[in-house]
């Protein structure tokens, strides 16, 4: 009973770096989303996708891409880090039933730039 | 767009006392409102739900019902105990099919400490 499971946990980066955050779930969920949680600020939404092939901008996208080529993956890559992204990163999950079911949560990626 | 206002934290009780966390929202359409609970190290996860006006979600001893004349959807246990320690998050998910997207927007987040 995996759900949402996301790697790596943590990772430290130098400025200008590249690095892909790993999203995969296993409940045939069509939505995922990933959001960032920064001290005092809740839960910013970065990118979603509403099913294979299709993704989206959300609040704050900028310095971040996405893909979705299978319903169970969905990579967040991070294009040049800087200081700002220093971040904690979660993906989400959901059911499509019109906006009635919770996100489903990964347990986060704890991510420096230095 | 939709906006969701939570009383600002932290929030330090003993155990056994009663607990009331503040949420408001904002919604252009009709959403669907939840509360989820975060321990530390680990993601979010749903505490209880409600759907429509009127609603009452409930899990774990805790209670929010939905209150659309105020827009409210206060977070409410009777007793509190240790392991309730823990950040809650409000939060809002429109119910317009064509704005869905599994997407949701939350409250900054309330942190709740229970001593002995």
């Amino acid at each position: 009973n995996a759900g949402v499971t996301q790697t790596p946990k943590f990772q430290v980066l130098k400025t200008g770096q590249s690095m892909t955050l790993q999203c995969a779930q296993d409940m045939n969920h069509e939505y995922m989303s990933w959001y960032r949680q920064d001290p005092g600020m809740g839960l910013r939404l970065i990118h979603y996708s509403v099913g294979a092939g299709i993704t989206d901008q959300g609040e704050v996208p900028n310095g971040y891409n996405v893909s979705r080529s299978t319903t169970e993956d969905f990579p967040l890559r991070l294009l040049s880090a800087a200081p700002s992204q220093t971040s904690v990163y979660f993906c989400a999950s959901s059911r499509d039933d019109g906006g009635n079911q919770p996100q489903h949560f990964g347990d986060g990626t704890r991510l420096s730039i230095l | 767009g939709d906006s969701v206002t939570q009383m600002e934290g932290p929030v330090t009780l003993s155990e056994e006392a009663f607990l009331t966390i503040n949420c408001t929202y904002t919604a252009t359409g009709y959403p669907s409102l939840f509360w989820y609970v975060q321990y530390p190290g680990e993601g979010l996860q749903l505490l209880l739900k409600a759907t429509k006006a009127d609603d009452k979600g409930s899990n774990k001893g805790f209670e929010a019902t939905y209150r659309k004349e105020t827009t409210s959807f206060h977070l409410e246990k009777g007793s509190v105990q240790v392991s309730d320690s823990a950040v809650y998050f409000c939060a809002l998910s429109d119910q317009r099919a064509y704005t869905n997207a599994g997407k949701s927007t939350f409250g900054d987040g309330t942190t709740l400490t229970v001593k002995p």
